[in-house]
């Protein structure tokens, strides 16, 4: 079944703890992203890979920080620096021209 | 700085009348437009761009660079049209997308 896949579908965090949601594309796309989305607000970018070994941070980056060692993987780590980390979380990916494709996501609760 | 609005954050319409989402955006580049839609329990999916100049489940959107609008209409709206509904913009020689805040279609029986 190819796709985008983002685990767990559900979280729940303590304040101060670190927490990493994982994403996995079988789609040999190269770019992927990270958007967070909140009710009103839509959708805001978090970080992007073009390719791997590579990131760039979007409009709300701090307290998110990513990896991109694999072309298929790219989680996304929440950090205790995260002020407002409860949300759900999108993660998507594009080949070199079109549309991006998305996973059902991931929602992080901070108790 | 570039820029996606939707104004509405809520349009409620009944079966078979006409729907538009309006959809306003900055950005002094050559733009590439998309709407995506999420139905309840599903993922965010592409409902169509601007570039392929299709209708899709009776759906269409024109590029006005002049009125730098992307408004989707669609003639006779359907329950199963409810839904969210986001308007994207991905600048030119990036691989960024800006997303507006969304609309909720609700179609009334």
């Amino acid at each position: 079944d190819g796709g985008i896949t983002q685990s767990p579908k559900y979280l729940f965090r303590k304040e101060g703890q670190n927490v990493t949601l994982s994403c996995e594309q079988n789609l040999n796309h190269d770019a992927m992203y990270w958007y967070r989305q909140d009710p009103g607000q839509g959708l805001r970018l978090i970080y992007y890979s073009q390719i791997v070994n590579d990131f760039q941070k979007g409009d709300i980056a701090e307290g998110y920080s990513v990896s991109r060692e694999k072309k298929e993987s790219f989680p996304l780590t929440v950090t205790s620096a995260q002020k407002n980390p409860t949300a759900f979380y999108l993660c998507a990916s594009r080949p070199g021209a079109g549309e991006l494709f998305f996973g059902e996501g991931s929602r992080l609760t901070v108790l | 700085a570039q820029r996606v609005t939707q104004p509405e954050k809520l349009l409620s319409v009944f079966k078979g009348a006409p729907v538009e989402l309006k959809c306003n955006y900055s950005y002094s580049g050559s733009p590439e437009l998309f709407w995506y839609v999420q139905y309840s329990r599903q993922r965010l999916q592409l409902l169509l761009r601007h570039i392929s100049r299709e209708s899709i489940k009776g759906f269409t959107a024109d590029l006005n660079k002049g009125e730098t609008s992307f408004h989707l209409k669609k003639p006779f709206a359907q329950e199963e049209d409810s839904a969210m509904y986001y308007c994207a913009l991905h600048t030119s020689g990036t691989y960024k997308y800006i997303f507006g805040t969304g609309t909720r279609l609700k179609v009334l029986a």
